[in-house]
């Protein structure tokens, strides 16, 4: 079964810049999370869909982060205008159905460096 | 104030030793508690979930405990192999939200 892929693996930018994310969730799966990971802590969720539709964007930062998952399949995250803080590794997770017993299964993340 | 707590923040140990991880919580009401580990450069992966009726629960060399009433949970490595140098995180969950600890650092050396 193949995992979740998430690109590109590294991304360098400067402040004040754009960027995307790209995720491909395991087959099948009904939901996906976008997870932010600044170094040392623990991941802090920042949107949450359920097939197309948006379950939880409480803690995204809406004026300047935006996410979409077309199709109810593969997602994208983007950054504009990108801030020093927003440093940080960006995971994606999805799992089958989103009940809370389930695992979640994790990509490798995009680690974003901004200068 | 984070609910989830871990210590400590980091531990070395030498191989083939031994160690204990921890996770206190506030969280409530209480759903279930998983550890992850995360290796450097990836992605947290399930090692055990931990539900309220729960005490024990062993996968390999990892042994994790739950108290409910003290809300404490301890992830247990034994016999460390050097592949056990990761990221171990403790994910707590109620009804709707997952609360992550900012995790242990562990490290392993020959």
């Amino acid at each position: 079964e193949a995992g979740v892929a998430q690109s590109p693996r590294y991304k360098i930018i400067e402040k004040r810049q754009s960027v995307a994310f790209w995720c491909n969730p395991i087959s099948g799966h009904a939901t996906l999370y976008w997870y932010q990971q600044i170094l040392g802590q623990g991941p802090k969720l920042l949107i949450q869909f359920q097939n197309n539709g948006v379950v939880d964007d409480s803690q995204l930062p809406k004026d300047r982060f935006s996410a979409e998952r077309l199709k109810g399949v593969d997602s994208t995250l983007k950054i504009q205008p990108a801030k020093l803080e927003d440093s940080a590794v960006y995971l994606c997770a999805s799992s089958k159905t989103g009940i809370p017993n389930e695992k979640l299964f994790f990509g490798s993340g995009t680690q974003l460096s901004v200068l | 104030k984070n609910q989830v707590e871990q210590s400590p923040q980091s531990l070395i140990i030498l191989e083939g030793k031994n160690c204990t991880l921890q996770c206190n919580y506030t969280v409530s009401p209480f759903s279930n508690l998983r550890w992850y580990k995360q290796d450097t450069g990836r992605g947290p992966v399930s090692l055990t979930i931990m539900t309220f009726s729960e005490n024990t629960k062993s996968n390999g060399r990892y042994t994790a405990t739950l108290d409910a009433d003290t809300k404490q949970s301890s992830l247990h490595i034994t016999a460390s192999q050097l592949s056990d140098s990761a990221s171990y995180i403790c994910v707590v969950r109620d009804f709707n939200d997952m609360r992550f600890g900012a995790g242990t650092r562990l490290t392993v050396k020959p």
